[in-house]
């Protein structure tokens, strides 16, 4: 069965520190991996997606990393600021699947504290 | 641009009422879906439309109905209301070719059926 499991469910940083969000996936065949920002009240809002090919993809302060043979996906945020607390969301497709057939993970819950 | 809209942005039904949930892009794409966001869930597809005139059943349509109404609007209409279908409704148009689509996100309705 297709998945995405996303580690941990909830993190509480200082404003500053940086942190990693993991993804776990066990869609075959992978076509792309995306990382939304969903902030409290609002819609998610995409903020990389990567291909099989992709390794690393950076937004800002946001750098994605994906290895594609273990099947795994980290969101590193440097230096965190207070707007990044918020949802983030991993989802991943496979190659040839319709396009409605996204598999969204339940998300990690940030914190950034002042 | 007001990129994607939805209506209403709260509403409470009574069990066995009906409504029509509104979600309008202004964004010219040819793709639109909704998905309802539940606590401790990853978005689950309810319908979605690969263009004007046609609709897909996602993985939880039952209960629900669609209609892509131009190319603009695609709404969701619950016939019967239930409070297993308390929950927040999110619609989304997206761009791009074969898998690599690029998803945009209304702001939500949050339904509460009592």
């Amino acid at each position: 069965k297709n998945q995405v499991e996303q580690s941990p469910q909830s993190l509480i940083i200082l404003e500053g520190k940086n942190c990693t969000l993991q993804c776990n996936y066990t869609v075959s065949p992978f076509s792309n991996l995306r990382w939304y920002k969903q902030d409290t009240g609002r819609g998610p809002v995409s903020l990389t997606i990567m291909t099989f090919s992709e390794n690393t993809k950076s937004n800002g302060r946001y750098t994605a990393t994906l290895d594609a043979d273990t099947k795994q996906s980290s969101l590193h945020i440097t230096a965190s600021q207070l707007s990044d607390s918020a949802s983030y969301i991993c989802v991943v497709s496979a190659i040839g699947g319709s396009q409605g057939n996204l598999i969204f993970g339940k998300g990690t819950k940030l914190s950034v504290k002042p | 641009n007001a990129g994607v809209t939805q209506t209403p942005k709260f509403q409470v039904l009574k069990t066995g009422q009906s409504m029509t949930l509104q979600c309008a892009q202004d964004m010219n794409h040819n793709s639109m879906y909704w998905y309802r966001q539940d606590p401790g869930m990853g978005l689950r597809l309810i319908y979605y439309s690969a263009s004007e005139g046609t609709t897909d059943k996602g993985e939880v349509p039952n209960g629900y109905n669609v209609s892509r109404l131009n190319k603009r609007e695609f709404s969701l209409r619950l016939e019967s209301a239930a409070p297993s279908q308390t929950s927040v409704y999110f619609c989304a148009s997206s761009v791009g070719r074969g898998d690599l689509y690029e998803q945009y996100f209304g702001p939500g309705t949050r339904l509460t059926v009592t």
